[in-house]
């Protein structure tokens, strides 16, 4: 019943190491983004796709890659992590902004520590 | 300056006080977001405004698109009311831009 899941909960690993964090939404929803929230509580967009179609990558190092094999899912994969890339990072989704609804709805995050 | 401000950072409030969090952008926008985060972490959308007012349970959002002003009220406040309350607006582009949020913290 879950509307945007994301997994895993809890990521703990080592520098240097790549990992991936997964997203699903089954809201029907053609647009979904990550989010980074930092140790400030800040959160900032990452990468919004719609259809899945890249349409916002702010300024990410490219170790971040976004995939989205359709547009219930999209995935987020990261390469030789870094400490400073220890933060939640949280998936949502939404319909394109000029539908006239662009409610978004959120994962319960995935908080990553690189040790 | 970030796109969106938010006012107070920090709120304490005893239960039954009515509360308002005040929220200003500087950008066109196709909507305004109330966002909830509880300590547990999960961000749960409370409202979607672009005009006007609504209401849901105690809780009350206003928008004021010629002044670029939005305010979350909550009347009788509660202790489960605790969280962080982050206003965000979807502009042009296809994102949220989000405030830094207030933590509100409601005492017996």
């Amino acid at each position: 019943d879950t509307a945007v899941s994301q997994t895993p909960k809890y990521l703990v690993t080592q520098m240097g190491n790549d990992k991936s964090i997964k997203c699903e939404q089954n809201l029907g929803h053609d647009t979904m983004y990550w989010y980074k929230q930092d140790s400030k509580k800040f959160l900032k967009i990452m990468f919004s796709y719609n259809n899945k179609e890249l349409i916002i990558n702010e300024t990410v190092p490219n170790r971040f890659s976004p995939k989205s094999p359709d547009k219930a899912h999209l995935n987020l994969h990261i390469n030789s992590l870094e400490l400073g890339d220890s933060a939640v990072y949280f998936c949502a989704s939404s319909f394109r902004p000029g539908t006239g609804n662009t409610e978004a709805f959120f994962g319960q995050g995935t908080r990553l520590t690189v040790v | 300056k970030n796109e969106v401000e938010q006012s107070p950072q920090n709120l304490t409030a005893q239960e039954g006080e009515f509360i308002t969090i005040n929220c200003s952008y500087s950008v066109g926008i196709s909507a305004l977001h109330w966002l909830q985060q509880h300590p547990g972490g999960g961000i749960v959308s409370l409202f979607m405004l672009s005009s006007g007012k609504k209401k849901h349970g105690r809780l009350i959002a206003t928008i004021n698109i010629q002044e670029k002003h939005s305010s979350l009220h909550i009347t009788a406040s509660h202790p489960r009311d605790s969280a962080v309350y982050i206003c965000a607006v979807t502009g042009t582009a296809s994102k949220l831009t989000f405030g830094t949020g207030t933590r509100l913290q409601v005492t017996l």
